[in-house]
């Protein structure tokens, strides 16, 4: 079925560990974004992308890393894990900017 | 810079009762895009509705309306006859079109009681 898949669905790391969550889209959607969702904040943008080989910071970008090698593939990278980033991450993607976005069913991570 | 402000963090409501979600947003674009999303207990985020800032007429779909209304920067969302299934977190969101990303509000969770 045609949507964005994320994985894995849960995670559980260690201080300091390293990790890269997946997300892939069969939709050929320009548009990708990694959102993180903490209790009382909605949804808040960490990076972005408009097309393969571009990337751009969102509001919370610290701590991330994106790349964006194929237009199918928009993986998030966390270097060094803190338990600041225990949170649910969702990965969208769009056809443009004024289309609604699609979102993964989400990645439950904790950083103990 | 973009914002979108939900301000009632809870409803509860019992069934069969009528219910508006509040959003109100700031924009310096005179084009956008407001959205609605909905995520229930499961977890997913569910898009409802689209609406360009050109087009200012209410929709209906269902049991659901949108009130947009720009000379308050306001994207109202009413349940009509709420069921129990309508329990979830309702998202407002913002898209400029100078941007490539949506800018959400804090979300309003909705608890409807049998």
């Amino acid at each position: 079925n045609a949507g964005v898949t994320q994985t894995p669905k849960f995670q559980v790391l260690k201080t300091g560990q390293s990790m890269t969550l997946q997300c892939a889209q069969d939709m050929n959607h320009e548009y990708m974004s990694w959102y993180r969702q903490d209790p009382g904040m909605g949804l808040r943008l960490i990076h972005y992308s408009v097309g393969a080989g571009i990337t751009d910071q969102g509001e919370v970008p610290n701590g991330y890393n994106v790349s964006r090698s194929t237009t199918e593939d928009f993986p998030l990278r966390l270097l060094s894990a803190a338990p600041s980033q225990t949170s649910v991450y969702f990965c969208a993607s769009s056809y443009s900017t004024w289309n609604g976005y699609t979102f993964g069913s989400g990645t439950r991570l904790t950083v103990v | 810079a973009q914002k979108v402000t939900q301000a009632q963090t809870e409803i509860s409501v019992v069934e069969k009762e009528d219910v508006t979600l509040d959003c109100v947003y700031e924009t310096r674009d005179t084009t956008y895009y407001l959205f609605w999303y909905k995520q229930p207990p499961s977890g997913e985020l569910v898009f409802l509705i689209r609406r360009n800032s050109f087009d200012e007429q209410n929709e209906i779909s269902g049991r659901y309306s949108w009130n947009f209304q720009k000379s308050t920067s306001s994207f109202n969302f009413t349940i009509t006859a709420s069921q129990v299934v309508d329990s979830a977190v309702y998202f407002c969101a913002l898209s400029e079109t100078s941007g490539s990303r949506l800018t959400f509000g804090e979300g309003t969770q909705l608890t409807v009681n049998p």
